[in-house]
């Protein structure tokens, strides 16, 4: 079975750093891209960041670009986001989820599964 | 990038009844690459339909999906009580990938 446990969520003040991990199993991680999307609370989804099978292709909303950078190991089976210049806006749960692809944007660029959350909330 | 605007925001129906939702494009969607997630409540999103009209593993026929360009659709034939929930549709035709706001589907 696929499955996918985000971890390192939590309380952090306006300014501040945290990182995410995604610990996947259940298939072949290298084969596959993998994408952190967010849903900031009662509200809808919004996608964050993309990697490719062998991290040679990243992407970014333009929301988080140049404050977050998304990395991979693919012998640890294990997805990151790390986030820095936290602002109060970056609060919600953020998923992991694998695209249906190597790259990290293509004609399969569908998520599934999704990971159950971690929640961030940025407040002083 | 290109914006989701999905029709209506809430959608109340009876359990029977064929729902409707309406997904449609700032600007054409590459080849019909456009998704649909199933979101319950505490729940993670779920996939339904991918390539605009192919359903995935596992998901009942009585979803189904369709349209091209920029205007797409997901119906659903006869409503079951455990498919009122929020649903969202998604583009991957550019490296910008982008989600609609989401409809309600509710009980009447």
């Amino acid at each position: 079975e696929v499955q996918l446990v985000e971890s390192g969520g939590g309380l952090v003040q306006p300014g501040r750093s945290l990182r995410l991990s995604c610990a996947a199993s259940g298939f072949t991680f290298d084969d596959y891209a993998m994408h952190w999307v967010r849903q900031a609370p009662g509200k809808g989804l919004e996608w964050v960041s993309g990697i490719s099978w062998n991290s040679g292709s990243i992407g970014y909303a333009d929301s988080v670009k140049g404050r977050f950078t998304i990395s991979r190991d693919n012998a640890k089976n294990s997805l990151y986001l790390q986030m820095n210049s936290l602002r109060a806006e970056d609060t919600a749960l953020y998923y992991c989820a694998k695209m249906e692809t190597s790259d990290f944007w293509s004609d399969k660029g569908w998520f599934d599964p999704w990971g159950q959350g971690t929640l961030v909330t940025v407040s002083s | 990038e290109i914006v989701l605007t999905q029709s209506p925001g809430t959608l109340s129906l009876s359990p029977g009844e064929r729902a409707t939702l309406s997904c449609r494009a700032s600007q054409s969607v590459s080849s019909s690459y456009l998704a649909w997630y199933q979101q319950k409540p505490g729940q993670a999103p779920r996939l339904l339909i991918y390539g605009a009209s192919s359903r995935a593993t596992g998901i009942p026929d009585r979803f189904s999906g369709s349209g091209s360009g920029t205007d797409f659709t997901l119906t659903i034939s006869r409503l079951e009580p455990e498919d009122f929930a929020v649903y969202y549709c998604q583009q991957y035709g550019s490296s910008s990938i982008t989600f609609g706001q989401g409809t309600r589907l509710e009980i009447k």
